[in-house]
Parts: structure tokens; sequence; C-alpha cells
């Protein structure tokens, strides 16, 4: 099975801060790779997919790139609403295992 | 407007069975691959199964042998029996819808909770 590492598992950042958020993959899975982020009580929202395509409707300070075995999801500047728990998923090889969350929360 | 609501949660005995269901509107479950992810409580996403749009079905490892995914095209349903149930498929399921011709999940269900417990 392909393991997802994200890092850090938790972050502390203020309004206006530039964040960024890794995934790293044990093997190679080209650009195999989406981004969902997650408010408490509700269900995922996928951000990027093929690790750098932002999806309809969000916002452009998302960001995602990295191909291989190490990525990144970043958000240029950080707002309210964007404090919420952050997942990534690869879609290589079955099983399609996720990483095990970032949680944003505000410093 | 597309969306996806899932039934049939509950609390059920160990070793006992249930069936969710995932009721689709805004498109036809026909024309996308369709996903089971869950969420145990406080803990993160764990994909669980997926069935393609021409039936081929994959489940993860923690549940083959005992979760069968399934589409009814006629109801416009994705269906989820689970059996031989235990503590620790104790989750919200969520339904997901993938982007055309991938598996990327553009579009949740609110979740159903399941609790596996005596």
């Amino acid at each position: 099975d392909i393991q997802l590492t994200q890092s850090p598992s938790f972050l502390s950042a203020s309004v206006g801060d530039r964040v960024t958020i890794t995934c790293r993959a044990s093997q190679g899975i080209s650009n195999s790779l989406t981004w969902f982020q997650q408010k408490p009580g509700k269900a995922p929202k996928l951000l990027i997919y093929a690790a750098s395509t932002l999806q309809s409707g969000v916002p452009s300070r998302f960001s995602g790139s990295g191909s291989g075995t190490e990525f990144t999801l970043t958000i240029s500047s950080l707002q309210p609403e964007d404090f919420a728990t952050y997942y990534c998923q690869q879609l290589y090889s079955y099983p399609l295992t996720f990483g095990g969350g970032t949680k944003v929360e505000i410093k | 407007e597309v969306q996806l609501v899932e039934s049939g949660g509950g609390l059920i005995q160990p070793g006992g069975s249930l069936r969710l269901s995932c009721t689709a509107s805004g498109f036809t479950v026909s024309s996308n691959h369709m996903a089971w992810v869950r969420q145990a409580p406080g803990k993160g996403l764990e994909w669980v199964s997926v069935i393609y749009t021409g039936g081929n079905t994959y489940y993860a490892d923690s549940v083959k042998g005992r979760f069968t995914i399934s589409r009814d095209n006629s109801r416009n349903t994705v269906n989820f029996q689970m059996s031989s149930l235990r503590a620790e498929d104790t989750a919200v399921y969520y339904c997901a819808r993938a982007r055309p011709s991938s598996l990327y999940l553009d579009q949740w269900g609110q979740g159903a909770l399941v609790t596996v417990s005596s």
C-alpha cells in the first residue's frame, strides 16, 4: 500500500499568513494526488486535483504543486474561512489512501 | 444542482448487517465512478470502496469480503451492504462522486453515521 505522510499535522497561523502543507508518498505516484478541505461536522471539499489543478469555484489563493513523491498545498494569504483540516489522497494505486491530515488553527 | 443523500445509518450490534443507500440528484450514477469514504470519530478519512461506471469494484482490505458496493440505475442510487460489522467499522460513511473519467471525488454527501456497539 502507498503511505501518505502529511506535515505538519498541526499548524497555527494568522490571517494573511502564507501556509504550506506537505504530503509525501512512500513511492512515486506521478501527479495522481488530490487535496481536500474539511470543516468540523462537514463533508470534505475538493480543492485541488491532479496535484495542481484548481477545482472550479475554489479561490485562487489555493495552489498545489509536486510530482512523484513530494507534493505541497499552499494558501497564499490565509483567510478566516480557511481554518480547517486538510487531507491529501493518492489515486495512483489501490487502496486509494489518504494522508493523516493537517489541522490549521488560528494563532 | 448535484446532490448526494445518504440514508440507512444507525446503531447495530457487532456481527450484524446494515445497508447504506446514496441517492443522487442532478446527475446519473451510471455516468460517474462512485465511492464510499468513512471517518471514525475524531479520526482521519479512510477510503473504503469504489464502483466504476463499467461495474468493476474495489475495496479496502479492512472491509473486503464483508462489504459490497452496488448501483441501482433505476433508482439513481448507490448501495453499500455491510455485514459482519465490527466496532472498528463505527464511522461516518460518506458517498462521493468522481469527476468524469477520473477518480477525483468532487461531490460528497452529508454522511451517514454507523455505530457498531452492543
